[in-house]
């Protein structure tokens, strides 16, 4: 069966500093992974994917994601945070190869400060 | 503009009075889902659409029930709501097939009285 888990449930940057947001995975087939932003009142923007290419992903807003099958991990990373990431982070791993089900971390708040 | 429209974006309302939360994607997608988000346990789905007329149960799909009649619409519906279903809900398409990413709607803010 396919889970994640978001190692962190509060993170705290201030602005210029790096990001680095935790998550591991667990899962019977190769996954395909992704990370989803929600911003206050919003649903949730798609931040990147990946899908068995390259092992690092960019994505929007300059976060990428490292895909390390060794450590099944898939960390989110911005070199340089800006007061508009704070946000709640969700990683996400597919459910199966043939379905649309998607399995949610908990989430993580990131938060910015000045 | 490729969209999913949920409506309506916020309801209060009392035990037992029959509600539906419509949701519409206009990108042709074949895959549907519900989601329920509550603090500390993420997104959990409640009911899925692989196509017209193919719905099937999510996690936790006890008090829902959906339709698919169009491949457009996916609406949620709450029979006899309890103040346990009150929540924030999303809808979301995607293509077919595994590995797709979804596309979400704003969300539903449901108040159960």
């Amino acid at each position: 069966a396919q889970s994640v888990t978001q190692l962190d449930s509060h993170v705290s940057v201030s602005e210029g500093t790096p990001v680095l947001l935790r998550c591991n995975y667990s899962s019977s087939y190769s996954p395909s992974l992704f990370w989803y932003v929600q911003h206050p009142n919003k649903g949730l923007q798609l931040l990147l994917k990946y899908t068995s290419a390259a092992t690092l992903v960019k994505g929007i807003n300059g976060f990428e994601a490292e895909f390390k099958k060794s450590e099944t991990s898939f960390h989110l990373t911005k070199p340089s945070a800006h007061m508009s990431d704070a946000a709640e982070y969700f990683c996400v791993v597919s459910a199966s190869s043939n379905t649309g089900k998607l399995i949610f971390g908990q989430g993580t708040t990131l938060q910015v400060k000045p | 503009e490729a969209q999913v429209t949920q409506n309506p974006r916020y309801l209060i309302t009392v035990t037992g009075k029959k509600l539906t939360v419509t949701c519409s994607q206009n990108m042709n997608h074949e895959y549907m889902s519900w989601y329920r988000q509550d603090p500390g346990l993420g997104l959990r789905q409640i009911y899925y659409s692989m196509n017209v007329e193919v719905t099937d149960k999510g996690d936790v799909p006890e008090g829902y029930k959906v339709s698919r009649k169009e491949k457009r619409n996916f609406p949620l519906i709450l029979e006899s709501p309890s103040p346990n279903q009150t929540s924030l809900y999303f809808c979301a398409s995607s293509s077919a097939g595994g590995g797709q990413p979804q596309h979400f709607g704003d969300g539903t803010r449901l108040s159960i009285l």
